[in-house]
C-alpha cells in the first residue's frame, strides 16, 4: 500500500528567505504523480505543484520548486523569496489517494 | 463561479440523525472525488466517481456512508445514523482525465459537527 509521510508538522521561515518542506513516500509503481498541495486558514486547497514519476526533470513553478529523488521517494518542496500569503498547510499527495499529515508554515515578517 | 461548490458549508446535527452533504464539480470534469479531513490530519480518500460510476467504494469508513452521482453530474454523501466520531470536514474534489495533469480541484467543505 502506498504511504506518504511529512516528518515536519510545523515550520516558520522569515519573510524573503527560502524554506525546504519534506515529503517522502512508499509504492511499488513505476509511474505515477506527486503533488504539493497549499490549505490556507479556512479556504479551500489549491495545487501548488505536481511531478509526473517519469520525468527526470524537477518541476518548477515561479517561486516553488521540487526536489523529486525517485530512487530515495523523497519529493521536497522549497519555497523561495517567501510571502506573508504562503502561510498556510502544505500537503504532500501521492496521486489522488494518499495525502501526508501536512506541515503548517508559518511566515514571520 | 465556476469552482467546485459544496453545500451546506456546515451542519450540526444529533447523533443518529442522518446527513446529505452535495457536491456540485466544475462543469467539464467527469471524475469526482470524497474525502474526509480530520483536524490536524490530511484528506482521507473516501470514494471516487468517473462520470456516474462509482469506482472505488471499499475505503468509505463503514456501510454508514454512502455516495452517489446519478447524472454524472453533481453528488451527494450520506452519512447515516451519526456518530461523534463522524464529526468532521468533508472535501470534495473533481478532476478532468482529458488533461491528464491529475490536478484535483477543491471545494470548500462540509463542516459536520455531531453532538
Amino acid at each position: 500500500a502506498q504511504t506518504v509521510t511529512q516528518s515536519q508538522p510545523e515550520m516558520s521561515v522569515q519573510e524573503a528567505e527560502t524554506v525546504t518542506l519534506s515529503c517522502t513516500y512508499d509504492t511499488s509503481e513505476s509511474d505515477y504523480y506527486l503533488f504539493w498541495y497549499k490549505q490556507p486558514p479556512s479556504r479551500q486547497m489549491i495545487l501548488v505543484i505536481r511531478q509526473e514519476a517519469y520525468k527526470q526533470q524537477n518541476a518548477t513553478e515561479n517561486r516553488f520548486s521540487v526536489n523529486f529523488q525517485k530512487a530515495a521517494k523523497s519529493f521536497s518542496l522549497k519555497i523561495s523569496d517567501s510571502q506573508l500569503g504562503d502561510a498556510a498547510m502544505y500537503f504532500c499527495a501521492y496521486d489522488k489517494i494518499i495525502f501526508g499529515k501536512g506541515t503548517r508554515l508559518h511566515i514571520l515578517p | 463561479d465556476t469552482g467546485v461548490s459544496q453545500n451546506p458549508r456546515h451542519k450540526i446535527t444529533k447523533r443518529g440523525q442522518n446527513v446529505t452533504f452535495r457536491c456540485d464539480p466544475i462543469s467539464e470534469h467527469n471524475r469526482l472525488y470524497w474525502y474526509r479531513q480530520t483536524l490536524g490530519q490530511g484528506p482521507e480518500f473516501l470514494t471516487y466517481f468517473q462520470n456516474e460510476a462509482q469506482l472505488e467504494k471499499s475505503r468509505l469508513l463503514s456501510d454508514r456512508f454512502s455516495a452517489e452521482r446519478p447524472k454524472g453530474s453533481f453528488s451527494t454523501l450520506e452519512i447515516q445514523r451519526t456518530e461523534q466520531g463522524d464529526s468532521a470536514m468533508y472535501l470534495c474534489a473533481s478532476s478532468s482525465r482529458a488533461t491528464g495533469t491529475g490536478e484535483l480541484f477543491f471545494g470548500e467543505g462540509s463542516r459536520l459537527t455531531v453532538l
